[in-house]
Order: structure tokens, then C-alpha cells, then sequence
């Protein structure tokens, strides 16, 4: 069974612009969240997708925001972006019956210029 | 809130040594689960464990063992003979059970270097 698959791996953008990662579930999975990891921070929670839905929510500014469409697959976008947003970004998977075992992507790792 | 305190920031060993990482807790529900992931040079997070608050047995699997104490609010992890592929950062991480509240909350994490 494939994995978790995020794109792009690897992304430099510019201050102020704004960028979409994508993520594709393992087949079957049906629960999709987005962490975000940093030096400074480390592993912070953005939001959880489920059925389309967000069910979840970190504490992060509006300018993160995600989807997931009707195939589980999930985007999440960042507006304005700024320097403190280069960051490694991981996306996982997990089924939604009480297993609670999220399985994680590569990462997307974004540089902010 | 919830938190997870992973106090070891680095461990060096040398290959064959026994090596415990050690995790502690904080949460006011009754009903969580603990996770241990491993995060290798490549970035991706490898699951290893999932422990829920009910369950205090310990858990063996090959050379990795895992000691849940309630008591102590701690999930500590253990590995055996350790190799130079055991190298890694390490991640003890803390979920409440409810739908909808399904955030890992992690641990700064331990880097463990196994020295050949």
C-alpha cells in the first residue's frame, strides 16, 4: 500500500506571496492533518480534515488554511507568507475508527525569502 | 492543556548499549493515547507505538520496549542492543480520545546517536 505522498518536497517562495502544498492520504484513510515543524517550536499541531470537513483546529493565524476534497486528498494554503513560515510541513493520514495511529508523509520543506 | 516534556535533549551511545529515552506527561483527561514516533534524517515521521490510557502494560517488540506508568505520567521507551540505524530524533507525543480533538501534542523530541 503506498504512503502518505506530499508535494512539491521542496519550495522557496517570497515573502508576501502565497503557497499551496497538497497531500494524498494512504488509500482508505480518510482523516487528513497538517503539522507544521520548526527549530524554535517543533511539532505544531495546524488542523484536521475529515469528510471534507475541518474538525480541528490549532492555534495558528487565519492566514493557514486548508481543504480536503472528496477523495481525502488535502491542500492547505498560506497567505502572506513571512520568514517565520519556513518550515518543514507534514501532512497524516489515519483511519477514523479509534485507532488514533496517524501516518505521516516525507514533508513539504518551505523556505521563506 | 496538554503537554509533553521530553527532557533528554541529545543521547550519544555507542552501538550494543541498552538506551532509555524517557517521556513525561500532562493532561486532564481520563481517556488519552501516547505515541512514539521516529523521525530519521530524511524527515518522515515513523510511527512506532500507540499506548491508550487504559492499557499499562508494557509493550516488547524485538529490541524496542515501551514502560507506561500512570502513576508517574510517564511513557518511556527503550531500546536494546542499539545500532548505528537507531540514530535518529525521537518523539513521545500525547493525543486526548475524542473525535475532533484528535491533535497530537509532541514532545521537543530526543535525538539519539548511536556511534559505531
Amino acid at each position: 500500500k503506498a504512503g502518505v505522498t506530499q508535494t512539491p518536497r521542496y519550495l522557496i517562495k517570497t515573502r508576501g506571496q502565497q503557497v499551496t502544498l497538497s497531500c494524498s492520504p494512504i488509500s482508505g484513510h480518510r482523516s487528513v492533518s497538517w503539522y507544521q515543524q520548526t527549530p524554535g517550536q517543533g511539532l505544531q499541531f495546524l488542523f484536521e480534515y475529515f469528510s471534507e470537513t475541518q474538525r480541528n483546529k490549532g492555534n495558528f493565524p487565519g492566514r493557514f488554511s486548508g481543504r480536503q476534497f472528496s477523495n481525502s486528498r488535502s491542500e492547505m494554503n498560506v497567505s502572506t507568507l513571512e520568514l517565520g513560515d519556513s518550515a518543514l510541513y507534514l501532512c497524516a493520514s489515519s483511519l477514523d475508527r479509534a485507532l488514533y495511529e496517524q501516518y505521516f508523509g516525507p514533508g513539504t520543506r518551505l523556505t521563506v525569502t | 492543556a496538554q503537554k509533553v516534556t521530553q527532557a533528554q535533549t541529545e543521547i550519544s551511545v555507542v552501538e550494543k548499549e541498552d538506551v532509555t529515552l524517557d517521556c513525561v506527561y500532562e493532561t486532564r483527561d481520563t481517556t488519552y493515547y501516547l505515541f512514539w514516533y521516529k523521525q530519521p534524517p530524511s524527515g518522515e515521521l515513523v510511527f512506532l507505538i500507540r499506548r491508550n490510557s487504559f492499557d499499562e502494560q508494557n509493550e516488547i517488540s524485538g529490541r524496542y520496549s515501551w514502560n507506561f506508568q500512570k502513576s508517574t505520567s510517564s511513557f518511556n521507551f527503550t531500546i536494546t542492543a542499539s545500532q548505528v540505524v537507531d540514530s535518529a530524533v525521537y518523539f513521545c507525543a500525547l493525543s486526548e480520545a475524542k473525535t475532533g480533538r484528535r491533535a497530537l501534542t509532541f514532545g521537543s523530541g530526543t535525538r539519539l546517536q548511536v556511534q559505531p
